[in-house]
């Protein structure tokens, strides 16, 4: 099966600017995440959708990220204004199903922000 | 809460060393555990899980056991190669499939 598609893989921008992510999920999956790794540390949870609700933006900082899931399929994750703490790697993954804590989630290969 | 915490590295090994990263959980119910696998430039790849407490989950030579009375999860494999390098990530999930990592740790094998 396609994995998880994530793009662009790199990014650079000036503080201040906008930038926007974009995911396609393993078709069928019903649950789709957006994790923020900076460098060193483990992937913290942006947002979880469930289909196309949310189940859990409690760590998005909403003042300047909003994300959306379009039809229950592709997402995108926007921040605007970008600001240099927001350098890292943005992580989209997705599983089966959301109601079930035993399916692992598949990640894709993340896009690499850097703000200037 | 939920939380993982995971040995801090890194950790630098010579090629068939044995191998182990600690990891401890504090979770509410019971959660599934699992170990995720970073390499360079790469997303997060599933390496192995369990779902109940006294599974063992392994995969590619790598063990871990779910041990609901220590409540630790500890990832081990008995000869490293240096393709293992890498960054292994602990993690549970809970109610609602949410996942929680640890920071992670750093595996450098040497030949």
């Amino acid at each position: 099966e396609a994995g998880v598609a994530q793009s662009p893989r790199y990014k650079i921008i000036e503080k201040r600017q906008s930038v926007a992510f974009w995911c396609n999920p393993i078709s069928g999956h019903a649950t789709l995440y957006w994790y923020q790794q900076i460098l060193g540390q483990g992937p913290k949870l942006l947002i979880q959708f469930q289909n196309n609700g949310v189940v859990d933006d409690s760590q998005l900082p909403k003042d300047r990220f909003s994300a959306e899931r379009l039809k229950g399929v592709d997402s995108t994750l926007k921040i605007q204004p970008a600001k240099l703490e927001d350098s890292a790697v943005y992580l989209c993954a997705s599983s089966l199903q959301g109601s079930s804590y035993n399916s692992p989630l598949h990640f894709g290969n993340g896009t690499r922000l850097t703000v200037t | 809460g939920n939380s993982v915490t995971q040995m801090e590295g890194p950790v630098t090994l010579s090629e068939e060393a044995f191998l182990t990263i600690n990891c401890t959980y504090t979770a509410t119910g019971y959660p599934s555990l699992f170990w995720y696998v970073q390499y360079p430039g790469e997303g997060l790849q599933l390496l192995l899980k369990a779902t109940k407490a006294d599974d063992k989950g392994s995969n590619k030579g790598f063990e871990a056991t779910y041990r609901k009375e220590t409540t630790s999860f500890h990832l081990e494999k008995g000869s490293v190669q240096v393709s293992d390098s890498a960054v292994y990530f602990c993690a549970l999930s809970n109610t609602g499939n949410q996942f929680y990592f640890g920071t992670g740790t750093s595996l450098t094998v040497i030949p």
